[in-house]
């Protein structure tokens, strides 16, 4: 069955940096574009990065565009959030997520890893 | 971007009643709306796509419907399984998350 284990999460001080994982199993990782999608505390959904299949393409949402940066390993079937300049505002938890081909909702999603940015 | 609103924020129903949750986008999104269940302490969990098709394992009592900008999540008959908050997720651009409907036991 298919699994997404996000690891990587804890707390930080504002400014600092922090290195998400998402590990993939049960299906053919590099068949699918992946996003880290994250929920602040009491709050709703958002997305926050997307990668194509081979990693040559990748987007970030505007709150964290030229801070964080999506990765992938397909030899390792394993996602990566680089987080870099972190701030208060991205404390939240941090879902990577599956989207089947040819659509953008979710099918999947990891467990979760809590980050909080604080001082 | 596209803002989706869900109404009502809380919802209360007894168990065994019907439930039926709004969803509307701010610009016309066709049947690219998805509706997730989220658990305390759990992730979202999807249950519809393309507006009306029910994912893989998701019980006949949930159905979607709608298109353009005006979408419903209906429960037919609540089992105690079903109170959680739900969200409704356009992906016809960007995506965006609706703000949730919290289903709560009345």
């Amino acid at each position: 069955q298919v699994q997404l284990v996000e690891s990587g999460g804890g707390l930080v001080q504002p400014g600092r940096s922090l290195r998400l994982s998402c590990a993939a199993s049960g299906f053919t990782f590099s068949d699918y574009v992946m996003y880290w999608v994250r929920q602040a505390p009491g709050k709703g959904l958002e997305w926050v990065a997307i990668i194509s299949y081979d990693g040559s393409n990748t987007y970030s949402a505007d709150a964290v565009r030229g801070r964080f940066t999506i990765s992938r390993d397909n030899s390792e079937n394993t996602l990566f959030l680089q987080m870099n300049s972190l701030r208060t505002e991205d404390t939240a938890v941090y879902y990577c997520a599956r989207v089947p081909a040819s659509s953008y909702y979710f099918d999947h999603w990891g467990q979760g890893t809590l980050v909080t940015v604080s001082s | 971007e596209i803002v989706m609103t869900q109404s009502p924020a809380t919802l209360s129903v007894s168990p065994g009643e019907r439930a039926s949750l709004s969803c509307r986008a701010s610009q016309d999104v066709s049947s690219n709306l998805a509706w997730y269940q989220q658990k305390p302490g759990q992730a979202p969990r999807l249950l519809i796509y393309g507006a009306s098709t029910r994912a893989t394992g998701v019980p006949p009592r949930f159905s979607g419907s709608g298109s353009g900008t005006e979408f419903t999540l209906t429960i037919s008959s609540l089992q105690s399984e079903d109170f959680a908050v739900y969200y409704c997720q356009q992906y016809d651009h960007w995506p965006t998350f609706g703000q949730g409907t919290k289903l709560e036991i009345k």
